[in-house]
């Protein structure tokens, strides 16, 4: 079964530090790897999205590190603030064109300290 | 634009009840699809659509059905309602190809407890 692997589960960071996110995945034919963003009581909306590619995708305070030897993505904020505040999940999927049937990670709950 | 449009909000169903879960959307996507998320587990595919008429199944499509008359609508059917359902249900949708067909847009979710 396709699986995304993602931790930590939860993760609490001062304001004006660093938030990383780290995710691994089992299947090779995966070819885009977003990062959802969530706030209680709503909907994932797309934060950021790379392709295998590339190594670093930087918007803003956000940056997604890829490593497609290892498998492995990462996501970086920078000047960790309050409003950051949400559930992150990355994804992946495969089939240029397709359906996205987005594998999910199974979340990141993350709280800046003001 | 109202983007992914969900109804009902909220919804306590009984063991063995039926219940349709509706949702639309108005930016013109091909594809939507229905999620279920559950406590740290992310996200989950129950069914797909790539256009009216043509629909899938996604990873968990076992109690649920599904229905695309319309470019517009994509309700989700829960056939007899068990407590294993309870659970977040997000429907959504994206374009069909392209770089934007990337972005897949949710709805804000419909929360439904079985009891």
């Amino acid at each position: 079964q396709q699986q995304v692997k993602q931790s930590p589960q939860s993760l609490i960071v001062q304001k004006g530090g660093i938030s990383i996110i780290n995710c691994a995945y089992e299947n090779t034919a995966f070819d885009y790897f977003p990062w959802y963003q969530q706030f209680p009581g709503k909907g994932p909306a797309l934060l950021i999205a790379i392709r295998p590619d590339v190594s670093e995708k930087k918007e803003g305070r956000f940056t997604i590190s890829f490593n497609k030897s290892a498998k492995q993505f990462s996501l970086h904020i920078m000047d960790s603030q309050p409003g950051d505040s949400a559930t992150y999940f990355c994804a992946a999927s495969e089939g240029q064109g397709s359906a996205r049937q987005l594998t999910f990670g199974s979340g990141t709950q993350l709280t800046v300290l003001p | 634009n109202a983007g992914v449009t969900q109804t009902p909000k909220f919804r306590i169903l009984k063991i063995g009840q039926s219940m349709t879960l509706q949702c639309a959307q108005d930016m013109n996507h091909n594809y939507m699809y229905w999620y279920r998320q559950d406590p740290g587990m992310g996200l989950k595919l129950i069914y797909y659509s790539v256009g009216a008429g043509i629909t899938d199944k996604g990873e968990v499509p076992n109690g649920y059905n599904v229905s695309r008359s319309t470019t517009e609508d994509f309700p989700l059917r829960l056939l007899s309602a068990a407590p294993s359902q309870t659970s977040v249900y997000f429907c959504a949708s994206s374009y069909s190809r392209g770089s934007s067909g990337n972005t897949i847009y949710f709805g804000e979710g419909s929360w439904l407890t079985v009891v």
